[in-house]
């Protein structure tokens, strides 16, 4: 299994500022995700960050708004840049493991933009 | 395309009642199937998975078996408990060998003593 942390654990924002959220994890591991989860609804992925490469990013999310970084195997982070209210959500990174077949969450970052 | 549509919440009921919490997905070929569990103030965790065609995941009492013929991977448990209450997501992982999952709404589950 993997440990995974987030910082911080929830942050209030004023519109138009930037946010950067760090996920560190406890072994090391090819890929990591990083989902939003707005409120009331389901996650959806925002980007996949591979080491030593850009991050892929899904449809309706760019690099200019959620700009990550992958500088080694066991950390990343996500900035959410030029916030507005439609910005407040959980934010969640996840890893996997060679010998797992399933992915692993951290506790998750809950933004709220004022 | 690739989706998974689960049952609405939320859900409220008393202890030692059987729940059953409904997913229906789909997907082209042969996705893996999970069920995730977000307690208050936690992240994500894995309750149960199944990857193949009637294969079925059980963790804590709770089970779900991948039925093909459906598209369906309902979520049930005998006897709930207070501490069963939580956020319960289905999800699918349509390749082998990735995890960019596809995620239902989520199902808030209310357990009363």
């Amino acid at each position: 299994s993997a440990v995974i942390s987030q910082k911080p654990s929830r942050d209030i924002c004023q519109r138009g500022t930037s946010l950067t959220i760090q996920c560190q994890v406890d072994s090391q591991v090819t890929m990591m995700f990083w989902y939003r989860q707005q409120p009331g609804q389901s996650l959806t992925l925002i980007a996949t960050a591979n080491q030593g490469s850009e991050a892929t990013y899904e449809s309706g999310f760019v690099i200019d708004k959620f700009p990550i970084s992958r500088p080694n195997l066991t950390f990343s982070t996500l900035t959410v840049s030029n916030m507005s209210p439609e910005d407040s959500s959980i934010y969640l990174c996840s890893v996997d493991l060679p010998e797992n077949t399933e992915a692993f969450f951290g506790q998750g970052t809950r933004l709220t933009v004022v | 395309g690739n989706s998974v549509t689960q049952m609405e919440g939320p859900v409220t009921l008393s202890e030692e009642a059987f729940l059953t919490i409904n997913c229906t997905y789909t997907a082209t070929g042969y996705p893996s199937l999970f069920w995730y569990v977000q307690y208050p103030g936690e992240g994500l965790q894995l309750l149960l998975k199944a990857t193949k065609a009637d294969d079925k995941g059980s963790n804590k009492g709770f089970e779900a078996t991948y039925r093909k013929e459906t598209t369906s991977f309902h979520l049930e448990k005998g006897s709930v408990q207070v501490s069963d209450s939580a956020v319960y997501f289905c999800a699918l992982s349509p390749k082998s060998g990735t995890y960019k999952y596809i995620f239902g709404t989520g199902t808030r589950l209310k357990v009363l003593a």
